[in-house]
């Protein structure tokens, strides 16, 4: 399975912009990059997905690399409900796999 | 609105009792997932579902089974629970077959279990 890399753990200001960073060096031409969160004792929610074009919803952007190597969640505007672990995922064959993810800490 | 849902949330069990945890979805969803979340490990797959009568190990089956008798139901039984099963469960469901077409997992709320 195409593996995942990201930091353990981040810190941002609330009402800033912060940048979560994903390396999948081995993707395979056909994965889609998910993001998903975990808030505190709940289950894991979507964010995000892009296959090679940059994306944007109503909670976050997706950026992609044109080598699609590695991915950037963007939240425009954290707050304090977005402190969270971050999972970026590579989506196979449905059975998604979780790493450690990103755990962001919202400072207010 | 189209929901999933676990049963019960929390528990407390000896060590040596068969548990089950329901899960339910009104999605009609034909995929099918149990997680275990622990401190250190993160969200480890049990067992999947790709539909009715399909059950396939993830990557932490042992001391568990699932079984799909119709699309809405995957209950996780632990046959003779144990200490080290302990742990935060949850249930997802998500609409098709190939991950890569980018679909969505949608997650119940946990159930936590205790072994004792």
């Amino acid at each position: 399975d195409a593996k995942t890399t990201q930091p353990n753990s981040m810190e941002s200001n609330e009402e800033e912009p912060v940048h979560l960073p994903c390396n999948h060096s081995t993707i395979s031409g056909t994965d889609y990059i998910h993001w998903y969160r975990q808030l505190p004792s709940q289950g894991p929610e979507y964010v995000i997905h892009g296959l090679t074009s940059n994306v944007n919803n109503r909670m976050a952007s997706l950026a992609i690399a044109e080598d699609r190597k590695s991915s950037t969640l963007i939240l425009h505007r954290a707050t304090l409900r977005d402190a969270a672990v971050y999972y970026c995922i590579l989506g196979i064959d449905d059975k998604i796999i979780f790493g450690k993810g990103t755990r962001l800490h919202i400072l207010p | 609105d189209a929901e999933i849902t676990q049963s019960p949330r929390h528990k407390i069990t000896e060590t040596g009792r068969q548990v089950t945890l329901a899960c339910h979805q009104t999605w009609n969803h034909n995929n099918m997932f149990w997680y275990r979340q622990d401190l250190g490990h993160g969200l480890r797959l049990i067992h999947y579902s790709y539909g009715v009568h399909d059950t396939n190990k993830g990557e932490v089956s042992d001391g568990y089974s699932v079984s799909r008798s119709n699309t809405e139901d995957l209950p996780l039984t632990l046959e003779s629970a144990a200490s080290s099963q302990t742990s935060v469960y949850f249930c997802a469901s998500s609409e098709s077959k190939s991950g890569q077409r980018g679909n969505t997992i949608y997650f119940g709320e946990g159930s936590w279990l205790t072994v004792v």
